[in-house]
Order: C-alpha cells, then structure tokens, then sequence
C-alpha cells in the first residue's frame, strides 16, 4: 500500500532563516505530488505541483520554492522565510491515471516568529 | 476565474439527524467533483467521488449529489454521529494527467449529543 511521509511534525523558525520541507511517498511509482499550505481556518492553498522529476510548476509567486530530485521526493525550501510563511504545510500525490484524487501526508506546523 | 465555495463555515446539528452540506462552483466545468474529511491538525482524507455524469453516489451514510446545470454538489451524511464532527472540503478536478484540483475552504461540522 502507499504512504506518504513528511518531516518535522513541527517546525518554529526566526524570521529571515532558511527552511527545507522533506515529503517522500512509497508505494507507487511516478506519481503527481502537490506542496499546498494551510492558513488557521482557511483553505488549502497549491503551492507547487510536479508531473516527474525536475518538472515543478509554482502556482503562487512567493518566497518559497520546491525540488523533486527523486521521483517520490518532494521538497520546499526557503532562503529567508517571512511571518507570512506561517501556516500548515500539506504534501499530497496522485496517481497520473487516475480522477486526480489527492492523498495528503500529516502536515507540518510552521511557525515564524 | 475560478470559485468554488461552501456556503456554510460552520454547522452544528444534533446527533442522529441528517447533515447536508453545500458545495458550488462557477467559472469551471469539473469531470469529477472529490469530497474529503479533515480532522484537526491533520491532512484531508479522501471519502467520496461522483464524475459529472452521474447524480448521486453513496458510501455507508455518506450521499453525494452532483447537479452540473445548476453547479453544485450536496453532501449527507445519515444518523449523524459526535465522531462525524470534522471539518468537510469539496474539490473539482478534471482528470489530466497534468491537473491540478481546486479546494473550497471547507465546512466545520459539530455533531452534539
């Protein structure tokens, strides 16, 4: 069966340092994977997606950006994270052959302070 | 562009009785309409899927409706439970390989005894 890990659980961080996200998925092969980020009692908001590696596609301008240097790893990264970047982290995969229904690992809480 | 919203931030009802919740869309014509379950602090968890040619989907005592002429979906769940209490998203999606599917903000639901 497939899983999808993500680390830290949790996360707090001084203005103005780096940030680096790890989402990695087992299981499947060659899947669609999604960064989206979570305000409190909003949303999800799609940050980035990637079709394979190397393919990433930001829907957002931002401070942030994402890596897919394996075909089931996804990672967000920043070089200087702002207030704004608070928020709940959520990774996700689908399978391409598939009614894109989206599978979300366990979230990490970021707070910027 | 693109809307979709739920028109309820919050329901509350009493345990045993039907909650229905709202989901509609404009400016989009979705191949699948997706309905997830998120819980505090965690990630959504899929729970349903209706494509846009059928009307009505159900699993356990969760039904799903799908009126694409008039843009909105409705979600039941029956002999409703304090464990249903979570907060309830729709999606739409259009099933490329390469899509993207849009979340709407969700809807806080809270089952009472």
């Amino acid at each position: 069966s497939q899983t999808i890990h993500q680390w830290p659980a949790t996360l707090v961080q001084p203005v103005g340092s780096p940030l680096s996200l790890e989402c990695t998925v087992e299981g499947t092969s060659n899947p669609n994977l999604y960064w989206y980020r979570q305000a409190a009692g909003r949303g999800l908001q799609l940050l980035f997606y990637s079709i394979g590696i190397d393919q990433i596609s930001s829907e957002v301008p931002q401070n942030l950006s994402a890596s897919r240097p394996q075909d089931r790893q996804f990672i967000l990264s920043s070089k200087k994270l702002l207030l704004s970047d608070s928020g709940f982290y959520l990774c996700a995969w689908s399978n391409k052959a598939s009614t894109d229904t989206q599978y979300f690992g366990p979230g990490t809480r970021l707070t910027v302070l | 562009s693109q809307k979709i919203e739920q028109n309820s931030e919050a329901l509350n009802i009493q345990e045993g009785k039907t909650a229905t919740l709202t989901c509609n869309y404009t400016n989009y014509s979705p191949a699948y309409l997706q309905w997830y379950r998120q819980d505090p602090g965690r990630g959504p968890v899929f729970l349903l899927l209706i494509r846009e040619n059928e009307k009505e989907k159900r699993k356990e005592r969760l039904k799903v409706t799908f009126d694409t002429t008039l843009k909105q979906s409705l979600f039941h769940i029956t002999a409703s439970q304090p464990a249903d209490s979570a907060t309830y998203l729709c999606a739409l999606a259009r099933g490329s390989s390469a899509s993207k599917i849009i979340f709407g903000s969700g809807t806080r639901l809270s089952i009472r005894p």
